[in-house]
């Protein structure tokens, strides 16, 4: 079936350095994939997206390309900082018009001053 | 922006009891979804809807039912509470042109005793 498998967490970084989450998914199909983030008390909320290979979605300093070859989508960013800390979450859709996600288990980020 | 909000941020509810939690969107999505969270299993689908009077069974739909008579308003119905159901609840909502970018609430943790 459909799953989405992520790097365990949590991880804790400094300031300004690199950051890599690594997200790998069993599909049918060909699934978009996402991925959400959710800081502290709130809901999660949409950081970026990808719908076909080779597509690379962005956002606030994140990227994360989606690899066929490789069935991933990893989350990346160049210099993380405080305020990242969160739990992200990678996604993938399925089922067309059901409209349904399938979400991994979550990483916690923690980024010390 | 996109407004979800969920009727209690914490309950705490004994054995037996019969729970509603209550979901509100004011962007005028016809998708609904409500979803529960728990540590190390990630966010598992409960129950969906995309559109008023329509429901259909996420991947733990056991032990709950829902209601959506409004289009803007979604609820979940404990019908007799069990400590296995003490959680995190969200609830969020989606366009169908979009039906993968979802809006969050920001989270009811329910506490059943």
């Amino acid at each position: 079936g459909n799953s989405v498998t992520q790097m365990e967490g949590p991880v804790t970084l400094s300031e300004e350095a690199f950051l890599t989450i690594n997200c790998t998914y069993t599909a049918t199909g060909y699934p978009s994939l996402f991925w959400y983030v959710q800081y502290p008390g709130e809901g999660l909320q949409l950081l970026l997206k990808a719908t076909k290979a080779d597509d690379k979605g962005s956002n606030k300093g994140f990227e994360a390309t989606y690899r066929k070859e490789t069935t991933s989508f990893h989350l990346e960013k160049g210099s993380v900082q405080v305020s990242d800390s969160a739990v992200y979450f990678c996604a993938l859709s399925y089922g067309g018009a059901t409209n349904k996600l399938i979400f991994g288990t979550g990483t916690l980020l923690a980024v010390q001053p | 922006d996109v407004k979800v909000t969920q009727s209690s941020r914490y309950l705490v509810k004994r054995t037996g009891e019969k729970v509603f939690l209550e979901c509100v969107q004011d962007m005028d999505h016809e998708n609904m979804f409500w979803y529960r969270q728990d540590p190390g299993l990630g966010l598992r689908l409960i129950y969906f809807s995309y559109d008023v009077k329509m429901k259909e069974k996420g991947d733990i739909p056991e032990g709950y039912s829902v209601s959506r008579e409004k289009k803007e308003r979604f609820s979940l119905i404990l019908e007799s509470a069990s400590t296995n159901q003490t959680s995190m609840y969200l609830c969020a909502s989606s366009a169908p042109e979009r039906p993968h970018e979802q809006y969050f609430g920001p989270g009811t943790r329910l506490t059943v005793t």
